[in-house]
């Protein structure tokens, strides 16, 4: 595809539930990120993937968060037990490598409404 | 935690002028990018500048950055309506330099 393809655009759940949301990053970027974005706030870094492994999950913020990517394409940012703090627009991001200054290439984002 | 703060926080101007916003940050970087989100949509990055570079054009784009100062311009000249969105710095680090840190961003409206 020609960008970061995210999916679903928007998720509305029941406190409590399990929720997954996808990242398709642009062909080719061996670098994914998971980004926070909460209401008029700036974007709290959750994970990044270099190929399918995760050298930093300190982002995450508590145990009900989990990532994965196959492949080294799709991935899969997993919220077990939604809270209504869980509430935000998740973002995906893709970078043909993991170095210093190489841009970041955005998906529109999933919004998340946990009820 | 977030490591560029930008100022001002909302930025109202007419079609024509020029646009301004600043960002400063807390730590040593290696690089600053700027980007920009349309309502709705994901970040598109805009420019970067190294830590060795002082200033940077990219079309009506000029971006400055004072490493002594630990703080970076963006201004946007001969505004459009198409430029009414949010503006965000992000620094990177010489510790996690695959980490980009955000900031709150600035909301600029351009009025036609």
């Amino acid at each position: 595809g020609a960008g970061v393809s995210q999916s679903p655009s928007n998720k509305v759940t029941e406190k409590g539930k399990d929720v997954e949301l996808r990242c398709d990053p642009i062909s080719g970027h061996t670098a994914l990120y998971w980004y926070r974005q909460s209401l008029g706030q700036g974007l709290e870094f959750l994970i990044y993937f270099q190929g399918n492994s995760a050298p930093d999950k300190s982002g995450l913020p508590s145990d009900r968060f989990s990532a994965e990517r196959t492949g080294g394409s799709v991935s899969t940012l997993t919220i077990q037990r939604t809270q209504q703090e869980d509430s935000a627009v998740y973002l995906c991001a893709s970078s043909l490598v993991v170095l210093q200054g190489s841009p970041l290439h955005f998906g529109n984002g999933t919004r998340l409404t946990v009820t | 935690s977030q490591q560029g703060e930008e100022d001002p926080q909302a930025l109202s101007i007419q079609e024509g002028e020029n646009a301004t916003m600043n960002c400063s940050y807390k730590t040593s970087i290696n690089n600053l990018q700027w980007y920009r989100q349309n309502s709705g949509r994901g970040l598109v990055h805009l420019i970067l500048i190294r830590s060795n570079e002082r200033e940077k054009h990219s079309g009506r784009l000029r971006v400055t950055l004072d490493t002594s100062k630990k703080s970076s311009s963006l201004l946007i000249t001969a505004s459009r309506a198409a430029d009414t969105a949010s503006y965000f710095c992000a620094t990177d680090s010489h510790s996690n330099d695959y980490k980009l840190s955000f900031g709150a961003g600035t909301t600029v409206t351009v009025r036609a």
